[in-house]
């Protein structure tokens, strides 16, 4: 299986912060990478495909990039809907595995 | 636009068989890979496995031996067994599309969109 590991676990920030989130790949997964935002109690959602793609909706204050091994989730500025649960998944290979969760709260 | 809905028991026993089904509404489900990803209490997700219209499956091998999915595409829906469940399968249990748009190995490219997700508990 190829493991995800994500950094940080969890943060806090203020309204209006830039955030990164990073995501590490046991393996070259070249550009087979998703994150999705979990609100408390909910489902998780899609927010971006294939490193970079914005699912239609997102906001532009979300980005991801990175390659390989490496990825990296952004919000360049915080606002107080986007708490919750972040999680990176990769499908360069099955099992199709997902991060461990990186959680925001607002400081 | 598509929606999913879980639905089956909350309460399984010890050895027996947790099944859930997932009923899908607002589109056919035609070229999609249907999944099952679970969640256990305060922790990450672990995804079960697919099953594509055509009835082709593919399982997490962690789980491979005790899970089925199938599906019923006349009902628009599909399901999930899991047999000799211990406490350890205790989890919120979603339902989710797998899109593919590349062939790749994973061959789910994401998921979107997903149920609510359902609570089981396994407990005598």
């Amino acid at each position: 299986d190829i493991q995800m590991t994500q950094s940080p676990s969890s943060l806090s920030a203020s309204i209006g912060d830039r955030v990164t989130i990073t995501c590490q790949a046991g393996q070259d997964i070249s550009k087979y990478l998703n994150w999705y935002h979990q609100r408390p109690g909910k489902a998780p959602k899609l927010l971006i495909f294939d490193v970079s793609n914005l699912e239609t909706g997102v906001p532009s204050r979300f980005s991801g990039g990175g390659g390989g091994t490496d990825f990296t989730f952004t919000i360049s500025s915080l606002q107080p809907e986007d708490i919750g649960t972040y999680y990176c998944q990769q499908y360069g290979d099955l099992p199709i595995t997902f991060g461990q969760g990186t959680r925001l709260a607002i400081k | 636009q598509v929606q999913l809905q879980e639905s089956g028991p909350g309460l399984v026993k010890p050895s027996e068989t947790l099944s859930l089904t997932c009923n899908v509404s607002g589109d056919s489900m035609g070229h999609y890979y249907w999944s099952w990803i679970r969640q256990p209490p305060g922790k990450g997700l672990e995804w079960i496995g697919y099953i594509y219209t055509t009835g082709d499956t593919n399982y997490n091998p962690s789980l491979k031996s005790r899970v089925t999915i199938s599906i019923d595409t006349s009902k628009n829906q599909f399901s999930l067994n899991l047999n000799s469940v211990t406490a350890a399968d205790t989890a919120v249990y979603y339902c989710a599309r797998g899109v593919r748009v590349v062939v790749v190995p994973g061959a789910i490219n994401w998921f979107d969109p997903w149920g609510q997700g359902t609570l089981v508990t396994v407990s005598s």
